[in-house]
């Protein structure tokens, strides 16, 4: 069965940082994989998405995400953080059958 | 171009009613997906309607129905409410169906949805 993980509730970063957000998933064939992003009191945006290519992915707002198929990861990474990153970031990977399956979400704290 | 709306925003219940939501997707949009957040459980994936029919569903209980309008525009329905049903409903349109595969898609802020 697909899945995806992400092993971290809650990442601090400080402001001007790099930072990581990970994720890892299993899935049987090709994997479609999704980043969303959460702000409070509003849907999901979304990021960026892997479906076939370069294994380096950009989007929005500065973010890009790196999938290794070796290690079965797709995390997510910004060079600078911004205070304005702050939220809580969703992995998501597309099943077989047309469904999205999320993760349960990490929350992203920048420090000023 | 006006973005997905949900309505209502905000709504309180007791056990055993139920409850119908309403999502409006973006114009032109003719795919609607719906999903319950929870803290615990995080985003899970309820169903998904293109062009009035059902094309995938979660693993939900049959208490959890949904249909979609000749205008794209879709209802969920709840019967039954349990404790357990109070979560952030969000619905997400896109132009095609496939989760976001073939084209982005585009969320909603949520119904969140109170059992007392």
């Amino acid at each position: 069965a697909q899945s995806v993980a992400q092993p971290e509730d809650q990442v601090n970063v400080a402001e001007g940082n790099p930072l990581t957000v990970k994720c890892t998933y299993s899935v049987s064939g090709n994997p479609y994989l999704f980043w969303y992003v959460q702000y409070p009191n509003r849907g999901l945006q979304f990021l960026l998405k892997y479906i076939t290519g370069d294994n380096l992915v950009k989007g929005s707002y500065g973010f890009e995400a790196e999938f290794n198929k070796s290690q079965t990861s797709f995390h997510l990474k910004k060079p600078s953080a911004l205070v304005s990153d702050s939220a809580l970031y969703f992995c998501a990977v597309r099943d077989g059958g047309d469904k999205i399956i999320f993760g349960k979400g990490t929350r992203l704290h920048i420090l000023p | 171009k006006a973005g997905v709306t949900q309505t209502p925003r905000y709504l309180i219940k007791t056990r055993g009613q139920q409850v119908t939501l309403s999502c409006s997707p973006i114009s032109g949009h003719r795919s609607v997906s719906w999903y319950q957040q929870t803290p615990g459980q995080g985003l899970q994936f309820l169903f998904e309607y293109f062009s009035e029919t059902q094309r995938n569903k979660g693993n939900f209980p049959g208490r959890f129905s949904g249909r979609q309008f000749s205008n794209s525009r879709s209802e969920m329905n709840v019967s039954t409410l349990e404790l357990g049903d109070s979560a952030l409903y969000l619905c997400a349109s896109s132009l095609s169906s496939g989760g976001g595969y073939y084209n982005e898609q585009f969320f909603g802020p949520g119904t969140r949805l109170t059992v007392l």
